[in-house]
């Protein structure tokens, strides 16, 4: 079962612009993860949230947590063609497993 | 590298036969974890490790899987007469525990003919 689940599925911005993705979930949380994969390599950790954190900064990523809303937002600023990847959220289910939403496909245009 | 290893990267086998895969955790991690990912998903639990015990397997793991996790470092996960379906991105994680940052391997590719 889905726990997160990432909108939208796919984005296609200029180099240059910022992308902003989102993620719901279903259930409370102790804390919220976003990965990046680049195609057909394994998932790289980006940034981890608490719960009792609202927003949290790592380079050009920001990242939002809105417990009551179940939902987080990835932003990244200034984009670059490296930054063309899929990019999913996760969260521990029960403590014991993380559960990942479908991801969102980003596409940076030179 | 003190990362997540897993090997090997690719594999091709004919179907029905059986494939084994290994992943080296980081050294620290307790828990440890295979992920299944097909074309276009998310990845899908199949089970995790907290040392060297098996705490949980996904209905997703048919009886011809297996894993296993000797002594509580490396693990492995023996797929037995493989079908087509059985055909994608494997990917093991470890962690602390069930709180902090899980951190992935590179994944291996199978591919069933």
């Amino acid at each position: 079962s889905q726990q997160g689940e990432e909108d939208p599925q796919a984005l296609s911005i200029q180099e240059g612009e910022n992308a902003t993705m989102n993620c719901s979930y279903k259930t409370s949380i102790n804390n919220l993860q976003w990965y990046r994969q680049n195609s057909g390599r394994g998932l790289v950790h980006l940034i981890l949230i608490r719960s009792n954190e609202r927003e949290k900064h790592s380079g050009r990523l920001r990242v939002t947590l809105d417990t009551s809303k179940k939902s987080s937002s990835l932003l990244i600023t200034a984009s670059r063609a490296a930054d063309t990847a899929s990019y999913f959220c996760a969260s521990w289910s029960g403590a014991q497993k993380l559960v990942f939403g479908q991801g969102t496909r980003l596409t940076i245009n030179p | 590298d003190t990362g997540v290893s897993q090997n090997p990267r690719h594999k091709i086998t004919k179907r029905g036969q059986n494939v084994t895969f290994r992943c080296d955790p980081i050294s620290e991690h307790n828990r440890l974890y295979w992920y299944r990912q097909t074309l276009g998903q998310g990845p899908e639990f199949l089970t995790y490790f907290q040392n060297e015990a098996q705490l949980e397997k996904s209905r997703l793991l048919s009886d011809r899987f297996s894993a296993e996790r000797p002594k509580g470092s490396f693990s492995t996960l023996e797929i037995q007469r493989t079908e087509q379906g059985d055909s994608a991105m494997y990917l093991c994680a470890s962690s602390l525990d069930g709180f902090t940052e899980a951190f992935f391997g590179q994944g291996t590719r199978l591919t069933v003919v």
